[in-house]
């Protein structure tokens, strides 16, 4: 059964800690993405790969780091320097012509 | 700036009744154009889409019209039902390899 899985569901994240959010993939498309989303905000881009290897800063990307050692990965790290990291965070994999997301994952500082 | 504006954050409508959501976008260099629907807690999916070559998309209750001189798309989802209550959000992509951009969406509740 093909799909994107992100995990956790929900995190919880103290004051000064960095935490990892995964995104895995078995439908072997190249491009992956991330974005937050916020009450009234939308969908905001951080990051997004389009091959293994590499990867690029969309729109919100200060504060957040990504790696793309796989094809099937692409986790994203929310780093001490996100001064507001509570958001429900999106992954998707895409084709130019539509994405699938995941279930998404509740990020809260505590 | 926002290239795609959904400029109503919410919308009621009876159940039976036609459901009408509305997008604008700033540029001209859109060829694609996409409907998203997202419940609470969940990933969005995907719903309905439209090349700039056309002017009409229909899928059963949901139909997209696209006016490129006005740049502006709409939503009709006809007769609305309870389980269309959600989020829909507007996305539009340009002809070269790019993400897709987001307006910030409605929420649409319809009422039994």
């Amino acid at each position: 059964d093909g799909g994107i899985t992100q995990s956790p569901k929900y995190l919880f994240r103290k004051e000064g800690q960095n935490v990892t959010l995964s995104c895995e993939q078995n439908l072997n498309h190249d491009a992956m993405y991330w974005y937050r989303q916020d009450p009234g905000q939308g969908l905001r881009l951080i990051y997004y790969s389009q091959i293994v290897n590499d990867f690029q800063k969309g729109d919100i990307a200060e504060g957040y780091s990504v790696s793309r050692e796989k094809k099937e990965s692409f986790p994203l790290t929310v780093t001490s320097a996100q001064k507001n990291p509570t958001a429900f965070y999106l992954c998707a994999t895409g084709l130019p012509y539509g994405y699938t997301f995941g279930s998404g994952t509740r990020l809260t500082v505590v | 700036d926002q290239q795609v504006k959904q400029n109503s954050p919410s919308l009621s409508v009876q159940e039976g009744r036609i459901s009408i959501l509305n997008c604008d976008y700033t540029n001209s260099m859109f060829d694609y154009f996409l409907w998203y629907k997202k419940y609470p807690a969940e990933g969005p999916t995907f719903l309905i889409s439209i090349s700039s070559i056309k002017d009409k998309n229909e899928d059963g209750r949901f139909t997209v019209f696209l006016n490129k001189s006005a740049k502006h798309l709409s939503l009709h989802i006809v007769p609305s039902q309870p389980g269309d209550s959600a989020v829909y959000f507007c996305a539009a992509r340009d002809s070269g390899n790019t993400p897709l951009v987001f307006g910030k969406g409605t929420r649409l509740s319809v009422i039994a």
